[in-house]
Protein backbone atom coordinates (compact mmCIF):
# COMPACT_ATOMS: atom_id res chain seq x y z
CA UNK A 1 0.00 0.00 0.00
CA UNK A 2 0.99 4.16 0.06
CA UNK A 3 1.33 3.97 3.92
CA UNK A 4 2.16 1.87 6.94
CA UNK A 5 -2.29 1.04 7.70
CA UNK A 6 -3.38 0.61 11.12
CA UNK A 7 -6.61 -0.85 12.64
CA UNK A 8 -8.62 -0.13 14.21
CA UNK A 9 -7.83 3.60 14.97
CA UNK A 10 -9.71 3.62 18.09
CA UNK A 11 -10.53 0.88 20.91
CA UNK A 12 -12.53 0.74 23.71
CA UNK A 13 -12.21 -2.43 26.26
CA UNK A 14 -12.82 -3.31 29.52
CA UNK A 15 -10.62 -4.30 31.91
CA UNK A 16 -9.32 -8.05 31.24
CA UNK A 17 -10.50 -8.53 28.11
CA UNK A 18 -8.16 -9.33 24.88
CA UNK A 19 -7.50 -7.15 22.35
CA UNK A 20 -5.65 -7.57 18.59
CA UNK A 21 -4.10 -4.89 17.25
CA UNK A 22 -3.28 -5.02 13.58
CA UNK A 23 -0.05 -3.15 11.09
CA UNK A 24 -0.28 -3.60 7.55
CA UNK A 25 3.79 -1.99 6.64
CA UNK A 26 4.46 -0.90 3.26
CA UNK A 27 4.72 -3.37 0.54
CA UNK A 28 8.06 -4.61 0.59
CA UNK A 29 9.39 -3.35 3.87
CA UNK A 30 11.43 -6.36 5.89
CA UNK A 31 11.65 -4.26 9.00
CA UNK A 32 8.88 -3.29 11.16
CA UNK A 33 8.65 -1.77 15.32
CA UNK A 34 5.61 -1.51 17.20
CA UNK A 35 6.03 1.18 20.22
CA UNK A 36 3.62 2.79 22.53
CA UNK A 37 2.72 6.19 23.83
CA UNK A 38 1.24 7.00 26.75
CA UNK A 39 -0.57 10.66 26.75
CA UNK A 40 1.94 13.03 26.54
CA UNK A 41 5.30 10.90 26.66
CA UNK A 42 7.82 9.61 24.30
CA UNK A 43 8.16 6.23 22.14
CA UNK A 44 8.17 3.31 24.08
CA UNK A 45 10.00 0.17 22.05
CA UNK A 46 7.95 -2.59 21.91
CA UNK A 47 9.32 -5.21 19.52
CA UNK A 48 11.24 -5.37 16.28
CA UNK A 49 10.43 -7.82 13.25
CA UNK A 50 12.90 -8.44 10.78
CA UNK A 51 10.61 -10.60 8.08
CA UNK A 52 8.75 -13.34 10.26
CA UNK A 53 11.38 -13.12 12.92
CA UNK A 54 11.67 -10.93 16.05
CA UNK A 55 15.13 -10.70 17.02
CA UNK A 56 14.43 -8.22 19.78
CA UNK A 57 11.48 -8.50 21.88
CA UNK A 58 13.01 -7.00 24.43
CA UNK A 59 10.47 -4.43 24.61
CA UNK A 60 7.00 -6.11 25.50
CA UNK A 61 6.03 -5.21 28.85
CA UNK A 62 4.90 -8.26 30.45
CA UNK A 63 4.10 -11.85 29.10
CA UNK A 64 0.49 -10.38 28.89
CA UNK A 65 1.72 -9.12 24.98
CA UNK A 66 2.97 -11.07 22.29
CA UNK A 67 3.07 -10.19 18.28
CA UNK A 68 3.42 -11.92 15.07
CA UNK A 69 4.22 -11.39 11.64
CA UNK A 70 3.26 -14.16 9.18
CA UNK A 71 3.86 -13.65 5.15
CA UNK A 72 6.65 -10.98 5.99
CA UNK A 73 3.98 -8.69 5.84
CA UNK A 74 1.18 -7.90 8.27
CA UNK A 75 1.86 -8.38 11.69
CA UNK A 76 -0.79 -8.59 15.25
CA UNK A 77 -0.06 -7.26 18.50
CA UNK A 78 -2.37 -9.24 21.08
CA UNK A 79 -2.76 -8.00 24.47
CA UNK A 80 -4.41 -10.46 26.93
CA UNK A 81 -6.22 -9.74 29.89
CA UNK A 82 -5.82 -5.82 29.44
CA UNK A 83 -5.55 -3.53 32.63
CA UNK A 84 -5.94 0.41 32.57
CA UNK A 85 -1.88 0.84 32.37
CA UNK A 86 -2.42 -0.66 29.02
CA UNK A 87 -4.17 2.75 27.93
CA UNK A 88 -2.00 4.49 24.83
CA UNK A 89 -1.35 4.80 21.27
CA UNK A 90 0.20 1.92 20.13
CA UNK A 91 2.22 2.32 16.84
CA UNK A 92 3.55 0.27 14.17
CA UNK A 93 6.54 1.39 11.57
CA UNK A 94 7.76 -0.39 8.86
CA UNK A 95 11.51 0.17 7.11
CA UNK A 96 12.98 -1.33 3.90
CA UNK A 97 16.81 -1.40 5.10
CA UNK A 98 17.76 -1.47 1.48
CA UNK A 99 21.11 0.89 0.64
CA UNK A 100 20.43 3.97 2.12
CA UNK A 101 16.79 3.55 2.48
CA UNK A 102 16.68 2.63 6.35
CA UNK A 103 14.06 5.31 7.04
CA UNK A 104 10.76 4.61 8.78
CA UNK A 105 7.57 5.25 8.15
CA UNK A 106 4.69 5.14 11.04
CA UNK A 107 0.96 4.43 10.57
CA UNK A 108 -1.37 7.06 12.05
CA UNK A 109 -1.72 4.57 15.14
CA UNK A 110 -4.50 2.66 17.69
CA UNK A 111 -5.86 4.30 20.45
CA UNK A 112 -6.62 2.06 22.80
CA UNK A 113 -8.92 2.56 26.28
CA UNK A 114 -8.84 0.73 28.94
CA UNK A 115 -11.89 0.54 31.42
CA UNK B 1 24.13 2.79 27.54
CA UNK B 2 22.70 3.45 24.52
CA UNK B 3 20.53 6.27 24.89
CA UNK B 4 18.95 9.77 22.93
CA UNK B 5 18.51 12.79 24.43
CA UNK B 6 16.63 16.16 23.27
CA UNK B 7 16.73 19.14 24.48
CA UNK B 8 14.93 21.45 25.39
CA UNK B 9 11.59 19.82 26.35
CA UNK B 10 9.56 22.47 25.25
CA UNK B 11 10.39 25.53 23.05
CA UNK B 12 8.11 28.94 22.64
CA UNK B 13 9.03 31.05 19.98
CA UNK B 14 7.57 34.58 18.29
CA UNK B 15 6.56 33.41 14.72
CA UNK B 16 9.57 34.65 12.69
CA UNK B 17 12.09 34.10 15.74
CA UNK B 18 14.70 31.25 14.64
CA UNK B 19 15.93 28.80 17.03
CA UNK B 20 17.33 25.43 16.97
CA UNK B 21 16.19 21.63 18.71
CA UNK B 22 19.61 19.41 19.68
CA UNK B 23 19.73 15.72 19.89
CA UNK B 24 22.58 14.06 21.15
CA UNK B 25 23.17 10.62 21.11
CA UNK B 26 25.82 7.77 22.47
CA UNK B 27 24.98 4.82 20.28
CA UNK B 28 27.70 2.51 18.56
CA UNK B 29 26.97 0.82 15.10
CA UNK B 30 25.32 4.17 13.88
CA UNK B 31 23.30 3.26 10.66
CA UNK B 32 21.30 6.87 10.46
CA UNK B 33 19.73 9.57 12.28
CA UNK B 34 15.82 10.70 11.68
CA UNK B 35 14.16 13.75 12.51
CA UNK B 36 9.98 13.28 12.49
CA UNK B 37 7.47 15.64 13.32
CA UNK B 38 4.53 14.60 15.09
CA UNK B 39 1.27 16.38 15.79
CA UNK B 40 -1.40 15.78 18.40
CA UNK B 41 -3.18 12.47 18.26
CA UNK B 42 -0.96 11.64 14.59
CA UNK B 43 1.70 9.19 13.92
CA UNK B 44 4.89 10.40 13.68
CA UNK B 45 6.04 12.23 10.22
CA UNK B 46 9.28 11.84 8.82
CA UNK B 47 11.10 14.68 8.12
CA UNK B 48 14.72 14.04 7.16
CA UNK B 49 17.31 11.26 7.27
CA UNK B 50 21.39 11.86 8.32
CA UNK B 51 24.04 9.54 7.39
CA UNK B 52 27.27 10.70 8.20
CA UNK B 53 29.03 13.93 10.03
CA UNK B 54 29.37 16.77 8.34
CA UNK B 55 25.91 15.71 6.45
CA UNK B 56 22.61 18.32 6.31
CA UNK B 57 19.45 18.22 4.72
CA UNK B 58 16.58 20.88 4.45
CA UNK B 59 12.97 21.38 4.11
CA UNK B 60 11.51 24.64 3.87
CA UNK B 61 12.24 26.36 6.72
CA UNK B 62 13.70 23.26 8.74
CA UNK B 63 17.78 22.37 7.97
CA UNK B 64 19.07 19.34 9.95
CA UNK B 65 22.71 18.96 10.56
CA UNK B 66 24.78 16.06 11.86
CA UNK B 67 28.15 15.40 14.14
CA UNK B 68 29.79 12.82 15.26
CA UNK B 69 27.56 13.31 18.68
CA UNK B 70 24.54 15.02 18.01
CA UNK B 71 22.03 16.73 15.41
CA UNK B 72 20.48 19.82 14.75
CA UNK B 73 17.28 20.56 14.06
CA UNK B 74 17.14 24.58 12.87
CA UNK B 75 14.14 26.23 12.47
CA UNK B 76 14.15 29.59 10.12
CA UNK B 77 11.75 32.29 10.62
CA UNK B 78 9.08 29.80 12.12
CA UNK B 79 5.13 29.73 11.44
CA UNK B 80 2.36 29.07 13.85
CA UNK B 81 1.65 25.85 11.63
CA UNK B 82 5.55 24.83 12.52
CA UNK B 83 3.81 23.75 16.02
CA UNK B 84 4.42 20.38 16.68
CA UNK B 85 6.54 17.83 18.78
CA UNK B 86 9.98 16.87 16.59
CA UNK B 87 11.54 13.42 17.51
CA UNK B 88 15.06 12.23 17.01
CA UNK B 89 15.95 8.18 16.48
CA UNK B 90 18.63 6.38 16.03
CA UNK B 91 18.88 3.89 14.41
CA UNK B 92 22.07 1.91 15.17
CA UNK B 93 23.01 -2.19 13.98
CA UNK B 94 23.59 -3.71 17.27
CA UNK B 95 22.56 -7.42 18.91
CA UNK B 96 22.11 -8.83 15.50
CA UNK B 97 19.04 -6.68 15.36
CA UNK B 98 18.24 -2.64 13.95
CA UNK B 99 17.10 -0.91 16.78
CA UNK B 100 15.52 2.08 16.02
CA UNK B 101 15.25 4.45 19.77
CA UNK B 102 13.93 7.84 19.80
CA UNK B 103 14.33 10.69 22.18
CA UNK B 104 11.86 11.87 24.08
CA UNK B 105 10.92 15.16 21.71
CA UNK B 106 11.24 18.74 21.53
CA UNK B 107 7.07 20.49 21.99
CA UNK B 108 7.69 23.65 19.93
CA UNK B 109 4.85 26.09 19.78
CA UNK B 110 5.22 28.70 17.54
CA UNK B 111 2.99 32.02 18.60
CA UNK B 112 1.74 34.32 15.78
Amino acid sequence: GAGVSQSPSNKVTEKGKDVELRCDPISGHTALYWYRQSLGQGLEFLIYFQGNSAPDKSGLPSDRFSAERTGGSVSTLTIQRTQQEDSAVYLCASSSLQGMNTEAFFGQGTRLTVV
Amino acid sequence: EDQVTQSPEALRLQEGESSSLNCSYTVSGLRGLFWYRQDPGKGPEFLFTLYSAGEEKEKERLKATLTKKESFLHITAPKPEDSATYLCAVQAWMDSSYKLIFGSGTRLLVRP
